[in-house]
Order: structure tokens, then sequence, then C-alpha cells
């Protein structure tokens, strides 16, 4: 079993829709978490740190689940600008990064 | 304002030879990292650093070295290139565990 699983999607939705993605991790004692963002052919970049009392950052909101060991990522009203790869990471001593869930934001 | 660079953004090589690619950082971040990304694979660490001359492995460590004699630069050398060392290499720094990434080396091994 991977450390850090995703959906690699792809997700594909209307502009407006929400989608929610989740992230599962295997190790209990991750310490902490993350979303990043990339686009295609471009460096990831962090999105958001996900706490555990759950955090929103305008139309994202992130969430974690320690009981179930999963992060979600939720994104409202989607833009086509939001069309990229979501890749969850979580720190046991160093990241270790999901391989990513692709969004298509469509018209 | 350049944050963390990396060169060369592209390069194509033979097996066999020896590649350097270089990662530096303008934060003073203490943490680096050197990931490669490929289909299927995601993001996988292949060494990081904790400060100036403090290097460990990551998950995929074979075929590379790394060196840290200075706080800001994190080079990685592929003593001998292989055909599976082609992929996209990613350099990052962290501070308060947040991972900043550079913006990738394109090496093809031919």
């Amino acid at each position: 079993r991977k450390e850090v699983e995703q959906d690699p999607g792809p997700f594909n939705v209307p502009e407006g829709a929400t989608v929610a993605f989740n992230c599962t991790y295997s190790n209990s004692a991750s310490q902490s978490f993350f979303w990043y963002r990339q686009d295609c052919r471009k460096e990831p970049k962090l999105l958001m740190s996900v706490y555990s009392s759950g955090n929103e950052d305008g139309r994202f909101t992130a969430q974690l689940n320690r009981a179930s060991q999963y992060i979600s990522l939720l994104i409202r009203d989607s833009k086509l600008s939001d069309s990229a790869t979501y890749l969850c990471a979580v720190n046991l001593g160093a990241l270790t990064f999901g391989s990513g869930t692709r969004l298509q934001v469509q018209p | 304002d350049a944050g963390i660079t990396q060169s060369p953004r592209y390069k194509i090589t033979e097996t066999g030879r020896q590649v350097t690619l270089m990662c530096h950082q303008t934060w003073s971040h203490s943490y680096m990292f050197w990931y490669r990304q490929d289909l299927g694979h995601g993001l996988r660490l292949i060494y990081y650093s904790a400060a100036a001359d403090i290097t460990d492995k990551g998950e995929v460590p074979d075929g590379y070295v790394v060196s840290r004699s200075k706080t800001e630069n994190f080079p990685l050398t592929l003593e001998s290139a292989t055909r599976s060392q082609t992929s996209v290499y990613f350099c990052a720094s962290s501070v308060d565990n947040e991972q900043f990434f550079g913006p990738g080396t394109r090496l093809t091994v031919l």
C-alpha cells in the first residue's frame, strides 16, 4: 500500500461546480499535511496547509480526518483557472506526496 | 527576489556521462530537497539536507550524489547517467514544514 494515495482522476466538472478530492495516508504518526497545485510542466506550488480544525481560503476548504486518516480539499464555484493537478503531501520527517488528482474545469 | 532557481532548465545527455543539476535559494532556508517526478510515480524524494554539510537519503537515492557546502546551494550529481534517470527534477527548500519548489530541470538520458 502506498503511503499517500489519491484518485488520479481526471475530474471533469463544469464551471461553477463544487468538487472535492480526498487523499488517504497510511502512517498515523503523520504530523502535518498540505495541498499543492501543479500546472502542466510547472513546479508544484503550495495551495494551503491543512490544520486539525480545518481551514478555508476563499473558495478552497481543507479538512483533516485523523481517525480515518485522510485529508480533503473542497473547491467551490470552480473556475477554468482551477484546472490543474492537485497533490496532497504528508509530513513524517520528510514530505511524502501523492501522485496527484487532475482537475479539468470545462466552460 | 529569485527565491529558488535551478539550472539548467533542460538537459540532454548520454548514458554513462556525469551530469550535475544545480539548485540555488536566496531565502537561507535550512532544509533543501531533491525530487524526481515521473508519470505514475508522482514526486519521489531523492536526497535532502537539513543544513550545510548534512545530507540524507530519501526514497530513491541510488545513482545520485549530493553535497551542501553552502546553505544556499544544493547540487545533485548523476555520476553515470542511465536512461531510467530520464525525468523532471525538482529542487525545494522549506521553512516551517512548508516546501517551495524550483522551476525544475527536464533531463533526458539517451
